[in-house]
């Protein structure tokens, strides 16, 4: 079945960065985008960028420009979130959601992955 | 601040019906773009629930629906069960904010 699986929950201390992983499986990775977004606790959802990969093209949310980085391993059908400088108020948990475009919807979700920013 | 409007909370007794309004303006919801809604029950990760305004993705009952009307969207949820109970989001395009995604900020549904 089309699943996205995310890698394991992060301690951070400020400063420092994160790396998430997504590794996709069940459909054609290159076919779909890739669409990280965030939940602060008890808050709601935050997008955060776009990526294409199969071109490897990105967009990014305004607000974390200089901060995150998306990039992909087509040959194991992964895709990565690296959020830098952390703060305590990054502290969230991080999807990847699969979808097409701008426009459109996310029709599967990873599990998400804790990320706690903590000194 | 988020860009749509959503109540935080609703409530409803078994078997009622229940809306959920998003209120947008002329740069996502009013200029055509699409809404999309998403379930979140505690503790898991959102789900689809309505795509391209009023279209269900294949295993969602009927019982939820959506439509649009100038810059709002809303979800309607007929025969309202238990396992509803959960917090529900729209989703749309804003072209003022260099493309981006935008969320509501979400509302909880409570089944009394």
């Amino acid at each position: 079945q089309v699943q996205l699986v995310q890698s394991g929950a992060e301690v951070k201390k400020p400063g420092a960065p994160v790396k998430v992983s997504c590794k996709a499986s069940g459909y054609v990775f290159k076919t779909y985008d890739i669409f990280w977004v965030r939940q602060a606790t008890g808050r709601g959802l935050e997008w955060m960028g776009w990526m294409n990969p199969n071109s490897g093209n990105t967009g990014y949310a305004v607000r974390f420009q200089g901060r995150i980085t998306l990039t992909r391993s087509t040959s194991i059908n992964t895709a990565y979130m690296e959020l830098g400088s952390l703060r305590s108020e990054d502290t969230a948990v991080y999807y990847c959601a699969r979808g097409r475009g701008w426009l459109g919807h996310m029709d599967v979700w990873g599990q998400g992955t804790t990320v706690t920013v903590f000194s | 601040q988020t860009v749509l409007t959503q109540p935080p909370s609703v409530s409803g007794a078994p078997g009622q019906r229940v809306t959920i309004s998003c209120a947008g303006s002329s740069s996502n919801i009013g200029a055509g773009y699409r809404v999309h809604w998403y379930q979140q029950l505690p503790g898991t990760a959102p789900k689809l629930l309505i795509y391209d305004n009023t279209n269900r993705p294949s295993g969602v009952p009927d019982r939820f629906s959506g439509s649009n009307s100038g810059t709002s969207a809303s979800l309607a949820i007929t025969g309202l069960q238990a396992e509803d109970e959960a917090d529900y989001y729209c989703q749309s395009y804003d072209d003022r904010l260099s493309g981006s995604k935008v969320f509501g900020g979400g509302t909880k549904l409570t089944v009394l």
